[in-house]
């Protein structure tokens, strides 16, 4: 079984809708971080969520962090074909140094 | 964050053959991750590079198949060996500079074919 459920697993989509990514778990994650990476390179670090409710916005990405720090959510407005890409949620567990991946999401966005 | 560099940036090998893959972080960090990505997919950890001692493999992964080596704080190497067709694959390097929030910062990635 997964650790991180994430959800869509594929997404394409038209320039300036909307769309939301979840990560969902049954374990508790002391910390939890979304990455985004495009072809040809490595997996980028967007953002770290660590407090149970904790909303973190990055232009027109927010991500949220559920209140038992089981879930996760991004939430990207008005995408660009810039926003392209795989998007990937990890957690950290307390008492391991290793990272949780999330399968991906597969993001498409045509003009 | 840290600038990862990656050597090769990618390579077609025969099978049977072995690949050494280098990874050089531009400061000194604690710990260096190895993981293995077919394109479009998510991460599988190979192994944790300790500095001064061996590699923590996960499970599926054994040492004969992906030696590690850590010989300081900027460097490691991970070398695929006897190849076939199935370890045709990315392989990317990761560095954490700390331990507390566990913010992974990645290399380029090295993409091998393996005929």
């Amino acid at each position: 079984t997964q650790l991180l459920e994430q959800s869509p697993q594929f997404l394409s989509i038209q320039e300036g809708e909307n769309l939301t990514v979840y990560c969902n778990s049954s374990s508790v994650f002391s910390s939890l971080q979304w990455y985004r990476q495009e072809p040809g390179e490595g997996p980028v670090l967007l953002v770290t969520v660590v407090t149970g409710g904790e909303v973190k916005k990055l232009k027109r990405l927010t991500f949220q962090f559920g209140d038992a720090r089981k879930d996760s959510s991004l939430h990207i407005t008005a995408a660009q074909t810039g926003d392209t890409g795989l998007y990937l949620c990890a957690g950290a567990r307390e008492g391991y140094s290793t990272l949780t991946f999330g399968k991906g999401t597969m993001l498409l966005v045509s003009p | 964050s840290a600038v990862i560099s990656q050597k090769p940036s990618r390579d077609i090998c025969q099978r049977g053959t072995s690949l050494t893959i280098q990874c050089q972080v531009d400061s000194q960090v604690t710990m260096m991750f190895w993981y293995r990505q077919q394109p479009g997919q998510s991460l599988t950890l190979i192994a944790t590079a300790n500095q001064g001692s061996e590699a923590t493999y996960e499970s599926g992964f054994v040492i004969d198949k992906f030696p590690i080596s850590r010989p300081n704080l900027t460097f490691s190497t991970l070398t695929v060996s006897n190849m076939s067709p199935e370890d045709s694959s990315i392989y990317l390097c990761s560095v954490e500079r700390e331990t507390i929030l566990h913010e992974q910062y990645f290399g380029p990635g090295t993409r091998l074919t393996v005929t």
